[in-house]
């Protein structure tokens, strides 16, 4: 079975903080995703990366960044948390994407910004 | 831009009732639709997945369907047990990327 962890299930972090959530995925799966999750809202892309040190915006990828630098692993980076960065961090990875693969996803970290 | 909606926000059931959850999206021009669950505080399993050519995916008591010309795709659940409390979410897919989007998903309560 594909496996998808995250560093941490639940995170409280101080505004102005510099923020690392980590991803990883034990099954070679070239594309990894970084979303956030929050109510009413649904899930909205951060970033995707679809090789090792490749990297592209989603949809709102504003105060986030990412690294890729082995295949496994994707993190995704808050240069200086800010409340309004309060969320659920959802990872997620796909094999190739293609009409019958689906994206597995890690079991989220709930982050809190004071 | 693919706009995915989710009707109705959350579905309060007895046990036993069929499950009926409806998914919208406004771009045709899919790979696949896709069903996901999600329990409280946790990540998401894929339900079902229906590829762009198909009309219609089972799964044990999961039946989802899908009409491309009308943007609209629904999940029943059949006979429906307390064990299926949970948030469910459609996905599209409509690039070569793997980038899914997301409907706002369905919460739903089966009482025993």
């Amino acid at each position: 079975d594909v496996k998808v962890t995250q560093s941490s299930r639940y995170l409280v972090k101080r505004t102005g903080e510099k923020v690392f959530l980590e991803c990883v995925q034990d099954m070679d799966h070239e594309n990894m995703f970084w979303y956030r999750q929050d109510p009413g809202l649904g899930l909205r892309l951060i970033y995707f990366s679809y090789d090792v040190k490749m990297k592209e915006k989603g949809d709102i990828p504003e105060g986030y960044s990412v690294s890729r630098e082995k295949k496994e692993r994707f993190s995704l980076i808050l240069e200086s948390a800010s409340t309004n960065q309060t969320s659920m961090y959802l990872c997620a990875s796909i094999l190739l994407a293609g009409s019958t693969d689906t994206q597995y996803f890690g079991p989220g970290t709930r982050l809190t910004v004071l | 831009k693919q706009e995915v909606t989710q009707i109705p926000a959350a579905l309060s059931v007895p046990e036993g009732e069929n499950l009926v959850l409806n998914c919208s999206f406004t771009d045709s021009a899919i790979y696949n639709l896709q069903w996901f669950r999600q329990d409280p505080g946790k990540g998401l399993t894929s339900l079902l997945l229906i590829q762009s050519s198909q009309r219609e995916q089972t799964s044990g008591r999961l039946n989802a369907s899908l009409d491309k010309s009308s943007g609209r795709s629904t999940l029943y659940i059949a006979a429906s047990q307390p064990g299926d409390s949970a948030t469910y979410l459609c996905a599209t897919l409509t690039d070569s990327w793997g980038k899914l989007q997301f409907g706002a998903g369905t919460q739903v309560v089966v009482t025993p």
